[in-house]
């Protein structure tokens, strides 16, 4: 049972441009929701993480989006650059628990095309 | 740098063998978990060790195991290998297990099996 679907599974912006990626749960018990950057060769690294008492969070030119009655969180990538091509996992989990209740979407390859 | 060291970096086997991956967990950190990454499953997790005990188990196969030893480090056993065990191999991090802990991922091992 997937529990965070993610889509798209792939996506190509043109530099300068809004990448979007979004991603819904099904656990109403998630209030956590991290998103990881993976480049090729690396492993993931946290980007920016959200809990639902906030509806936006914005960290330079990232920002999740939430929407707890949707049950759905989206990542904005503004002016997007070559450097952020990459691909993006975003999570949920229960903070009353341990991590090994994280869930991971299956993953948006992210291109950034000049 | 994310502070997490996996040994060794790519790992060519056959069907049948068994294989160790070694991961030193960041500086500090007490939590150490393990994910299998593929192509069509996105990350999955494996199992976690806090501070030398096993904490939890994921989609673990019964032919995997693993352990952490006093100092911190951890190994994964894969014994009776299958193709269908060909992935990339992640070991995280962490300093808490709680569900808000950020997870510091290693560069992974790649296992193919052949």
């Amino acid at each position: 049972q997937q529990q965070v679907k993610q889509s798209p599974q792939s996506l190509i912006v043109q530099k300068g441009g809004i990448s979007i990626i979004n991603c819904a749960y099904e656990n109403t018990a998630f209030d956590y929701f991290p998103w990881y950057q993976q480049f090729p060769g690396k492993g993931p690294a946290l980007l920016i993480a959200i809990r639902p008492d906030v509806s936006e969070k914005k960290e330079g030119r990232f920002t999740i989006s939430f929407n707890k009655s949707a049950k759905q969180f989206s990542l904005h990538i503004m002016d997007s650059q070559p450097g952020d091509s990459a691909t993006y996992f975003c999570a949920a989990s229960t903070t009353n628990f341990g991590n090994e209740k994280l869930t991971f979407g299956t993953g948006t390859r992210l291109t950034i095309i000049p | 740098d994310s502070g997490v060291t996996q040994t060794p970096k790519h790992l060519i086997t056959a069907t049948g063998q068994r294989v160790t991956l070694r991961c030193s967990p960041r500086s500090g950190d007490l939590s150490v978990y393990w994910y299998q990454q593929s192509l069509d499953q996105g990350l999955q997790f494996l199992i976690q060790y806090y501070n030398g005990e096993e904490r939890a188990k994921g989609n673990i196969l019964e032919r995997f195991s693993a352990q952490q030893f006093p100092d911190l480090h951890s190994e994964l056993n894969l014994s009776s290998l299958e193709l269908g065990d060909s992935a990339l191999y992640f070991c995280a991090s962490s300093v808490e297990g709680t569900g808000d802990s950020p997870l510091h991922f290693g560069n992974g091992t790649r296992l193919t099996v052949t």
